[in-house]
């Protein structure tokens, strides 16, 4: 089946410590997406990630880090420098937007929630 | 500043009835506007779509109704049955941002057997 998987599905971090949230994908998919979800909050964009060697900043970038060396998979690392980790992390995947700009939705995984120690 | 506002935090239906979901957003240049469907410790399922040229889009028992003037979009459930309970999430793109999506609050639907 086809689908996006990110695991694991808890995660627990240390004070000071990376952590590198993994997401892969066989919807060959371009372009991929990373989201954070806060309590009675919308999901909002960390990154993103048009196409493999290339990615930008979303909204909410500070504190954390991406690679987009293959096409299935886009990672994301949690750095120490984000002071407020904890939240539930949501990757997805979707078809680049057309060239008559003709947009796709995206999909998603199950989703990654992360917990400070 | 939120562009895409999902006002009633929640909405208790009776099965069988309608819901109504209503979602408001501000930046005109969005069109294209999404509602995804979550259940706890899930990702949001993709439900429905509209692109701004249009004014309804039908799914089965969904229906997504967009007012541009007003700057407004509502999804109808009819009829609603126990297992629509869940989070319901409005999203809205730009042409000229790409693909990215724009997310509101979202609002707890529970529908009661």
């Amino acid at each position: 089946d086809g689908g996006i998987t990110q695991s694991p599905k808890y995660l627990f971090r240390k004070e000071g410590q990376n952590v590198t949230l993994s997401c892969e994908q066989n919807l060959n998919h371009d372009a991929m997406y990373w989201y954070r979800q806060d309590p009675g909050q919308g999901l909002r964009l960390i990154y993103y990630s048009q196409i493999v060697n290339d990615f930008q900043k979303g909204d909410i970038a500070e504190g954390y880090s991406v690679s987009r060396e293959k096409k299935e998979s886009f990672p994301l690392t949690v750095t120490s420098a984000q002071k407020n980790p904890t939240a539930f992390y949501l990757c997805a995947s979707s078809i680049p937007p057309g060239g008559q700009g003709y947009n796709q939705p995206q999909h998603f995984g199950d989703g990654t929630r992360l917990s400070i120690l | 500043d939120q562009q895409v506002k999902q006002n009633s935090p929640s909405l208790s239906v009776q099965e069988g009835r309608i819901s109504i979901l209503n979602c408001d957003y501000t930046n005109s240049m969005f069109d294209y506007f999404l509602w995804y469907k979550k259940y706890p410790a899930e990702g949001p399922t993709f439900l429905i779509s509209i692109s701004s040229i249009k004014d309804k889009n039908e799914d089965g028992r969904f229906t997504v109704f967009l007012n541009k003037s007003a700057k407004h979009l509502s999804l109808h459930i009819v009829p609603s049955q126990p297992g629509d309970s869940a989070v319901y999430f409005c999203a809205a793109s730009a042409r000229e941002y790409g693909n990215k999506l724009v997310f509101g609050a979202g609002t707890i639907l529970r529908v009661k057997s």
